[in-house]
């Protein structure tokens, strides 16, 4: 069975322009949740969606954005790129969005912003 | 959302059992307590989880306090590719947010 996927594996922007990064999930699984790893500053979370909707964000300006697509796959979007958004962007899933159902990681998008 | 204290590195001779402790003394009763491990910025892995009875499978075991203060991760059979970075998160299931701290560093020495 598949595990998570995402992509691209990485990616190079200039500050002001936009990223987007892609996930999908393991079959089955209707929860997708995005978190950061930026260098030194640890896995912070960011975005979960379950069933199309947004259901939590984490503390990140609004250029942060994403959506869940009905075959639950999700992009990531971020706007107007500045130097400290590069990180790692892990994607996770998880069966449903109900209580504490485990994640499961994909490999992550590398974002350099120059 | 509890915190989770963890040492922030480990060592564990090739073989041994390794035991990551973990406290998380303000863990409320609807917290899970998570394992995860993260190999050279790779994406984390999971290895385990609890709420309150010990929890063991093909990777380790997970022993919880009664009390539920505090945890234990352990590799029965430590080897070279154990060596990673080793998160315990109390996971809040109404939020679903992971939150993870800085970890520890085990280092399985040959």
């Amino acid at each position: 069975e598949a595990g998570v996927t995402q992509s691209p594996t990485h990616l190079i922007k200039t500050r002001g322009q936009q990223a987007t990064l892609r996930c999908s999930p393991i079959s089955g699984h209707t929860s997708v949740y995005w978190y950061q790893q930026a260098l030194g500053l640890g896995l912070q979370f960011l975005l979960w969606y379950d069933e199309g909707e947004e259901r939590n964000r984490g503390n990140f300006p609004p250029r942060f954005s994403g959506r869940q697509f009905p075959n639950y796959s999700s992009e990531l979007n971020v706007n107007a790129l500045e130097l400290e958004d590069s990180a790692l962007y892990l994607c996770a899933s998880s069966l449903s969005g109900t209580g504490g159902e485990t994640q499961y990681f994909g490999p992550g998008t590398r974002l350099l912003v120059l | 959302d509890a915190k989770t204290t963890q040492p922030t590195s480990m060592d564990c001779a090739e073989g041994r059992a390794a035991n990551l402790p973990c406290n998380h003394s303000t863990i409320s009763g609807n917290e899970y307590v998570y394992w995860y491990r993260q190999i050279h910025s790779q994406g984390p892995q999971y290895i385990i989880h609890g709420l309150k009875n010990n929890e063991t499978n093909e990777m380790a075991s997970l022993i919880i306090t009664e009390d539920r203060k505090s945890s234990t991760l352990i590799l029965p059979h430590a080897t070279l590719r154990d060596t990673a970075v080793y998160y315990c998160i109390a996971l809040y299931g109404a939020t679903n947010k992971l939150i993870f701290g800085t970890g520890t560093l085990l280092a399985v020495q040959p």
